[in-house]
């Protein structure tokens, strides 16, 4: 039975870096072929894809927000962190971890942890 | 990359047949590894997947939900509409930059 959990802080102020972590049973990121991915949403908005990172710590990044993400791992603890730099009032959403299947889908997800960003 | 478009709504009385929607280009819906997935959004869960690789049902999603795809555009149906099915749903698609990318999503309502 595969499950993730999402943790971090509900409330960050603009400038500062979110982090963000993803702690995750059922499945080990030290096999090959598996990869954990993070998805956030806006309130009222659409599910929004923004990176991924493989068992062999290749990562792939969504192109909107590359420049301000870095997705890392720890195997051991089996857990996947997300952190964005600089964020503003626009990176208020609720983040998801999910886990990516061979075939590219995402079949287990996280039930999400809400961030807002204010000062 | 451009979010795939969905319709924002779509509804239907119970026991009628939907179709959301969702359309790419060549590097996404349309390319020829044909990984679409569906996923149905409920309010504070994560999302549920639906469909996989176009047509594919995962253990425990009901035969009443169906996918396709025709070009750049897939296509779910959900057939003998529920009260229960009233959520959001998505499309997805892994494209050809190694990257993936959501539908713009489309609300469903049961008349």
């Amino acid at each position: 039975q595969i499950t993730l959990k999402e943790s971090g802080p509900p409330l960050v102020k603009p400038t500062q870096t979110l982090t963000l972590t993803c702690t995750f049973s059922g499945f080990s990121l030290k096999s090959r072929g598996e990869a954990v991915g993070w998805i956030r949403q806006p309130p009222g908005q659409a599910l929004e894809w923004l990176a991924l990172i493989f068992w062999d710590d290749d990562t792939r990044y969504g192109p909107s927000l590359k420049n301000r993400l870095t997705i890392t791992k720890d195997a051991s603890k089996n857990q996947v962190v997300l952190t964005m730099a600089n964020v503003t009032p626009v990176d208020t959403a609720t983040y998801y971890c999910g886990h990516r299947d061979n075939l590219n889908y995402f079949d287990y997800w996280g039930r999400g942890t809400v961030v807002a960003v204010s000062s | 990359q451009s979010a795939l478009t969905q319709p924002a709504s779509v509804s239907g009385s119970p026991g009628q047949s939907i179709t959301i929607s969702c359309t790419g280009t060549t590097n996404d819906v349309g390319a020829s590894f044909d990984y679409v997935s569906w996923y149905q959004h409920l309010p504070g869960e994560g999302p549920k997947l639906l469909i996989f690789n176009v047509k594919n049902r995962p253990p425990g999603v009901s035969y009443r939900f169906s996918g396709s795809k025709s070009g750049n555009t897939a296509s779910l149906t959900i057939s003998g509409l529920q009260a229960e099915d009233e959520a959001d749903y998505y499309c997805n698609s892994y494209t050809s930059s190694a990257t993936f990318v959501f539908g713009t999503g489309t609300q469903v309502f049961v008349l």
